[in-house]
């Protein structure tokens, strides 16, 4: 069965350490991956896309993730956090041939950035 | 102007009530959808309208009633709701719903029921 797993429901860092979140994805095709970020009280923002081009995506706010077919994984990570990335990620994935309609999210976590 | 706005962004009704949730976007996207989001859970599909057409309707219950009057509109018409369809209703569009790009969400509507 197709799905889209994000591990660690909450992960914490210090301001200035390295942001790891993790994706993983279960489908034999690889589909077009996402990550959205949602602050409180928003809707959510695309931080970056994986569509079949480069393996290494680079986004906005200094985020990038790779693509790893054979890990069927695509892990957002950030060099250096900073307060205002305090927020719910959400990985999603679009299994169906391309239609938005297919769009399936991860359950998401939640970022918390200490001083 | 690549912004999804929703108003009402706070509304809160009885059980009685017809209420609508409207969204809008002008970036000639062809596709428009209904997302509602519990707390601390991810966005989960509702209704999806391509070309001004409903396209998929993942089993909501028919107290929520979507209308796509032209491209650039989406309503949500909510009548006899429970105090469970409390959540923050998101709408979204893209280019077409065959399109792999990005979904562009507004703000949401947060809707409680009393």
């Amino acid at each position: 069965a197709q799905s889209v797993t994000q591990l660690g429901s909450h992960v914490s860092v210090s301001e200035g350490a390295l942001v790891l979140l993790r994706c993983n994805y279960s489908s034999s095709v690889p589909p077009y991956l996402f990550w959205y970020v949602q602050y409180p009280n928003q809707g959510l923002q695309l931080l970056l896309k994986y569509t079949s081009a480069a393996t290494l995506v680079k986004g906005i706010n200094g985020f990038e993730a790779e693509f790893k077919k054979s890990e069927t994984s695509f892990h957002l990570t950030k060099p250096s956090a900073h307060m205002s990335d305090a927020a719910e990620y959400f990985c999603a994935v679009n299994f169906g041939g391309g239609s938005q309609g297919n769009l399936i999210f991860g359950k998401g976590t939640k970022l918390s950035v200490k001083p | 102007d690549t912004e999804v706005t929703q108003t009402p962004k706070h509304l809160v009704m009885g059980m009685t009530n017809k209420k609508s949730l409207k969204c809008e976007q002008h970036m000639g996207h062809r596709a428009m959808y209904w997302y509602k989001q519990k707390a601390k859970k991810p966005p989960e599909l509702m209704f999806v309208y391509s070309y001004e057409k409903l396209s998929i309707n993942e089993s909501v219950p028919s107290r929520f009633s979507p209308e796509c009057p032209n491209s650039s509109l989406l309503n949500l018409h909510l009548h006899a709701l429970q105090p469970e369809d409390s959540a923050l209703y998101l709408c979204a569009s893209s280019l077409g719903a065959g399109d792999p790009g990005e979904l562009f969400f507004g703000e949401g509507s947060r809707l409680t029921v009393l």
